[in-house]
């Protein structure tokens, strides 16, 4: 059975600060790998699809790999903002677009 | 948001009453999943369907039922909901082509 694990559960930095996110799984049979956002009260906002072929994806601030073989990915963040606070969760399809997730990390970022 | 809205977002009912909670989408998508979110466990997939009245269990399924009788309505049934139903219920859509997924803003579901 895959079980998705991200490290750590809960983080605190001062504004500015390059932070990486971690998030591994038990089984290297997956398609993708998605990073999502969830706010609190809200639903969850995809940030980066990484497919299996992929190493990496990026999309501004954000960079996400992808190491199948070792079962990690990493999410880093570039100069952290007080607006990046949130859940981030990472997911990894194992097949017809079935997620398997993580419990998340909770970002909290001060001024 | 990608088009998804979820009813109610908010409903309390009691042990024993039947509930449905309903995802329409207005992005034509194939698929739609049906989550819930607990404390300690994450997201976790109930049912998904992969075209009108194609659906398949997920992993926590046992006391849900769902119908997709139209490609933009999902609808997730407790027959007879339970305390341990008490969740956070999304919804979300993507399509086939290992494409990202889509969530809706959720329902809160609390059964006393």
């Amino acid at each position: 059975k895959q079980e998705v694990t991200q490290i750590p559960a809960a983080l605190s930095v001062p504004e500015g600060e390059n932070l990486v996110l971690n998030c591994s799984f038990t089984d290297s049979a997956i398609y993708n790998l998605q990073w999502f956002r969830q706010d609190p009260g809200k639903g969850l906002t995809s940030l980066l699809l990484i497919q299996s072929s992929q190493r990496e994806q990026t999309s501004g601030r954000l960079n996400a790999s992808l190491d199948k073989s070792s079962g990690r990915s990493t999410l880093y963040i570039a100069a952290s903002q007080p607006g990046d606070s949130a859940t981030y969760l990472c997911a990894v399809n194992t097949g017809f677009q079935k997620l398997v997730f993580g419990t998340g990390t909770r970002l909290l970022v001060s001024p | 948001d990608a088009g998804i809205t979820q009813s109610p977002r908010h409903k309390v009912t009691e042990t024993g009453t039947p509930v449905t909670l309903r995802c329409h989408q207005t992005e034509n998508h194939r698929y739609m999943y049906w989550y819930r979110q607990d404390p300690g466990h994450g997201l976790r997939l109930i049912h998904y369907s992969y075209g009108v009245k194609d659906t398949d269990k997920g992993e926590v399924s046992d006391g849900y039922s769902v119908s997709r009788s139209k490609t933009e309505d999902f609808l997730l049934t407790l027959e007879s909901a339970t305390s341990s139903q008490t969740s956070v219920y999304f919804c979300a859509i993507s399509e086939p082509g290992l494409q990202p997924q889509h969530f809706g803003d959720g329902t809160r579901l609390s059964i006393l």
